[in-house]
């Protein structure tokens, strides 16, 4: 069972408020992913990080979201002014990277924002 | 960039009945490939983690072929149960820091 914890589980939120989510990966894991899952089922990255540095995110979220990973602090991303079409389940994943290959991914629960 | 295309987004099959469901990718330098099961409400499990030098993975009810010629990634349940029913989705990865996942598939599984 994965050992990466995100909180809340579910958020309501109005238009124009703050969003912020939470994510404590599984301990060791120095990399971190956030994706957006849609009513869809469609997976979008958002962002991911390496300790506490930024790998890549895509344009969205550098205009609109604020996500970091401080040591000994839960990693977060809260979005500055929710919009109807930010309803979506956020996904945390942490994975145990070594060298250039690609480590599996563990992903929590999730949070499920709603926007009204 | 790198697209995977998931097939088919619904299934439904009877119990006993196997299930095959297929993602195709294009980046022919993918090297890692996953497929994750999500159970309603729940957190995405990993089924298996196929690396590209192995064609046939079995496990527990299941096998996972890759044909890096055709580019095609599938997972086979053998003898489905009404437990199997969830979403399924493929994950494709060119390196460590990019996972890019098929649309998903939703199984159901008939007693």
């Amino acid at each position: 069972n994965s050992k990466v914890i995100q909180t809340p589980r579910y958020l309501v939120k109005g238009q124009g408020q703050k969003a912020k989510m939470r994510c404590i990966p599984e301990k060791g894991h120095p990399v971190v992913f956030w994706y957006q899952q849609n009513k869809n089922n469609e997976f979008k990255f958002l962002i991911n990080f390496q300790n506490q540095e930024v790998l890549q995110q895509i344009d969205m979220t550098e205009k609109r979201f604020s996500a970091e990973c401080p040591s000994n602090s839960p990693c977060s991303l809260e979005i500055q002014s929710s919009e109807a079409g930010d309803s979506a389940l956020y996904l945390c994943a942490s994975s145990l990277q070594q060298g250039a290959s690609a480590e599996t991914l563990y992903f929590g629960s999730g949070t499920r924002l709603t926007v009204l | 960039g790198e697209q995977v295309e998931q097939r088919p987004p619904h299934l439904s099959v009877r119990e006993g009945d196997s299930a095959v469901i297929t993602c195709t990718y294009t980046d022919p330098n993918s090297y890692y490939f996953f497929w994750y099961k999500q159970e309603p409400g729940a957190s995405l499990q990993l089924l298996m983690k196929v690396f590209s030098s192995t064609e046939i993975n079995e496990g527990q009810g299941f096998t996972v072929l890759l044909n890096k010629k055709d580019k095609r990634l599938s997972l086979n349940l053998t003898a489905a149960h009404p437990g199997d029913s969830a979403a399924y989705f493929c994950a494709v990865s060119p390196n460590a820091y990019k996972v890019i996942f098929g649309k998903g598939t939703h199984l159901h599984v008939l007693p």
